[in-house]
């Protein structure tokens, strides 16, 4: 079946502009979670969705970041005024449901350059 | 919040050969440990993983080990093939509900033929 998916795979960006990162999760995936991946480390949590609803933004950076998911399904993970230090992979993964089955699938993430 | 340190950064071993990643955690509520394989252009990609209640988790090639009283976890996989050159990552989660995982900053294996 289909796995995560992400769009764009790449962007590039100037300095202040505003940028719009797709998460399409596995079809019937309830959770899902956005990371930001920077050159040479791991994953770090930026924020997590269940159903609708953000249940954890505590790993956004600031306020120029923000994320919606308004249907439960797609999410979009929205950045303002954008600055250099924003320039990472951003990975995107889902799960059947909180609890138990807590497998995280990732997409192949959207490499965000910021100049 | 969890922190969790991994070694080593880079690993060289030769086809055939066994190699070992470490990995080790600071919060004794974390319940949850998968190990994901990252090749280059790609997102991480779940391996294995093992939960706190048991010791010892295997799946043909790889196999993982925890030591919760130690705090710490450990991917094995033997019988190395140059497909398996790639950075893997480690990481911890504990369950409220749900699991926001907490990673290593990786190890880069190369598996020379």
């Amino acid at each position: 079946g289909a796995g995560v998916s992400q769009t764009p795979s790449n962007k590039v960006t100037e300095k202040g502009k505003y940028v719009e990162l797709r998460c399409d999760p596995i079809s019937g995936h309830t959770a899902l979670y956005w990371y930001r991946q920077s050159l040479g480390q791991g994953p770090e949590f930026l924020i997590y969705f269940q159903g609708t609803g953000a249940a954890d933004d505590s790993g956004l950076p600031n306020d120029r970041f923000f994320a919606v998911r308004p249907e439960g399904s797609v999410s979009t993970l929205k950045i303002q005024r954008t600055e250099r230090g924003d320039s990472a992979v951003y990975l995107c993964a889902s799960s059947r449901a909180a609890g138990e089955l807590r497998e995280q699938y990732f997409g192949p993430g959207t490499r965000l350059t910021v100049t | 919040g969890e922190n969790v340190e991994q070694h080593p950064s880079t690993l060289s071993v030769q086809e055939g050969d066994s190699a070992v990643i470490k990995c080790t955690y600071s919060d004794s509520a974390s319940n949850y440990f998968p190990w994901y394989k990252q090749e280059l252009g790609k997102g991480p990609q779940l391996i294995i993983d093992i939960r706190s209640n048991v010791g010892e988790k295997k799946d043909q090639r790889i196999a993982v080990t925890l030591n919760k009283t130690a705090k710490h976890f450990s991917l094995h996989i033997t019988e190395t093939q140059p497909e398996d050159s790639a950075v893997y990552f480690c990481a911890a989660s504990w369950s409220s509900g749900y699991s926001t995982l907490t990673f290593g900053k990786g190890t880069m294996l190369l598996v020379s033929p």
